[in-house]
């Protein structure tokens, strides 16, 4: 059974960036996919991105590209989400979650939430 | 990118009834859909995955429908504990997307 624990709660200027961590227990970390979805207050669900840490490479919504970074450490079983100009509308909770085939949104991390304000 | 249109937004049910839910794709993702039920403050959980497959421990009155473009989650015999918010998610082609969501209130 994997477990995600992701980074506490952060509170940011506009402008700035957040770097986000997810870090996995149990399974084998590089073996399976790592999505980002986040949660404006009220709103739906939202992918962000993914990435595959044994190949490193990492896929992206449009609408964040240019905004987001998704990398992956392997020796310490670790995924970050970096999300850099933030602006208002980026106040949201973060989640990670195990993505790959039959496990998509399997598993989820607690969550973290990201204000954004001045 | 691939659209989910997620159908209804939000509707009103009471104990007992059964409901379904329906999530339609802007093109063909075979069977990479999952329904997930969050509530209030919490994580969602996965309920189906496969489009048809129940996740384990999720209870039986929960099953899921279809392929291609069209998919359905039924609920048979709702219970006070299905009150709750519904997203499908298709992850057949990136950008992966969710439905807008159903917001499964008591009438």
């Amino acid at each position: 059974q994997v477990q995600l624990v992701q980074s506490g709660a952060e509170v940011k200027k506009p402008g700035s960036s957040v770097k986000v961590s997810c870090k996995a227990s149990g399974g084998t970390f590089s073996s399976y996919t790592i999505s980002w979805v986040r949660q404006a207050p009220g709103q739906g669900l939202e992918w962000m991105g993914g990435i595959i840490p044994i190949f490193g490479a990492a896929n992206y919504a449009q609408k964040f590209q240019g905004r987001v970074t998704i990398t992956a450490d392997e020796s310490t079983s670790t995924a970050y989400m970096e999300l850099s100009s933030l602006r208002s509308e980026d106040t949201a909770v973060y989640y990670c979650a195990r993505d790959g085939g039959a496990a998509a949104g399997s598993g989820w991390g607690q969550g973290t939430l990201v204000t954004v304000s001045s | 990118d691939i659209q989910m249109t997620q159908s209804p937004s939000a509707m009103s049910a009471s104990v007992g009834d059964r409901v379904t839910i329906t999530c339609r794709a802007s093109q063909g993702i075979s069977n990479y859909l999952a329904w997930f039920q969050q509530k209030p403050g919490k994580v969602p959980k996965r309920l189906i995955y496969a489009a048809s497959s129940l996740q384990s421990g999720v209870p039986s009155r929960f099953s899921g429908s279809g392929s291609g473009t069209e998919f359905t989650l039924t609920i048979s015999g709702l219970q006070p504990e299905d009150f709750a918010t519904y997203y499908c998610l298709q992850h057949n082609f990136y950008p992966y997307t969710f439905g807008q969501g159903t917001k499964l209130e008591i009438k």
